[in-house]
């Protein structure tokens, strides 16, 4: 069984400044790591995955992981945010071969002030 | 190309009432998947289609809730009778069946659900 754990609930950060979201995962078998945005009232999008290949995933919308196998992680960056960015993010991971359903972490609310 | 929809968007029950949601997958996508978002939690799965087959219903609590997939199209979650812990989003995904693409999955606005 694998688990997804958002390490920070929330994250205020100043527009224009670098943010990183983290998120760690748990997992004795090969996952492959989501991120998922989630604007108020509406459902989740997806902004980025890592399947297998290069360990820097970029994304939509500027953001950009980094999978790293031996610290079990993917956190989110994004080097400038935006007022814009303001959302929930969830961190969610699969098991490939064991079905396609998503595990998600509980998310982190980035909130971007002027 | 039309996205995952939904209906209603917002429902407010009383306990013990019945409740049901609708869910129209994109155009061509086998799989569906229904989750349960507790407020301040990520979506929890309560059950995947593939077609109109049950490939997990594992985490549905099959003693109030039911989910059909009659025509391998759309989809019905229904919760009878719904209790105080019901209230959350209810989003419904779907993705292809196979291929690469079918880790990618779409979701549709969400239902929300308050009982009272």
């Amino acid at each position: 069984a694998q688990s997804v754990t958002q390490l920070d609930s929330q994250v205020p950060v100043f527009e224009e400044a670098p943010v990183e979201l983290r998120c760690n995962y748990s997992s004795s078998v090969s996952v492959y790591l989501f991120w998922y945005v989630q604007y108020p009232n509406q459902g989740l999008q997806l902004l980025l995955k890592y399947l297998s290949g290069s360990t820097l995933v970029k994304g939509i919308n500027g953001f950009e992981a980094e999978f790293n196998k031996s610290q079990t992680s993917f956190h989110l960056r994004k080097p400038s945010v935006h007022i814009s960015d303001t959302a929930e993010y969830f961190c969610a991971a699969l098991t490939p071969n064991s079905g396609y359903a998503l595990n998600f972490g509980k998310g982190t609310s980035l909130l971007v002030t002027p | 190309e039309a996205g995952v929809a939904q209906s209603p968007r917002y429902k407010i029950i009383e306990k013990r009432q019945s409740v049901a949601f609708w869910c129209n997958p994109i155009s061509g996508h086998a799989t569906l998947y229904w989750y349960q978002q507790i407020l301040g939690q990520g979506p929890k799965l309560l059950i995947q289609f593939q077609n109109n087959g049950v490939v997990d219903d594992s985490q549905l609590p099959k003693d109030r809730f039911s989910a059909e997939r009659l025509k391998g199209v759309d989809s019905t979650l229904k919760i009878q009778p719904a209790k105080l812990e019901d209230s959350a989003v209810y989003l419904c995904a779907s993705s292809l069946a196979s291929g690469q693409r079918s880790y990618e999955q779409y979701f549709g606005p969400g239902t929300r659900l308050t009982v009272t």
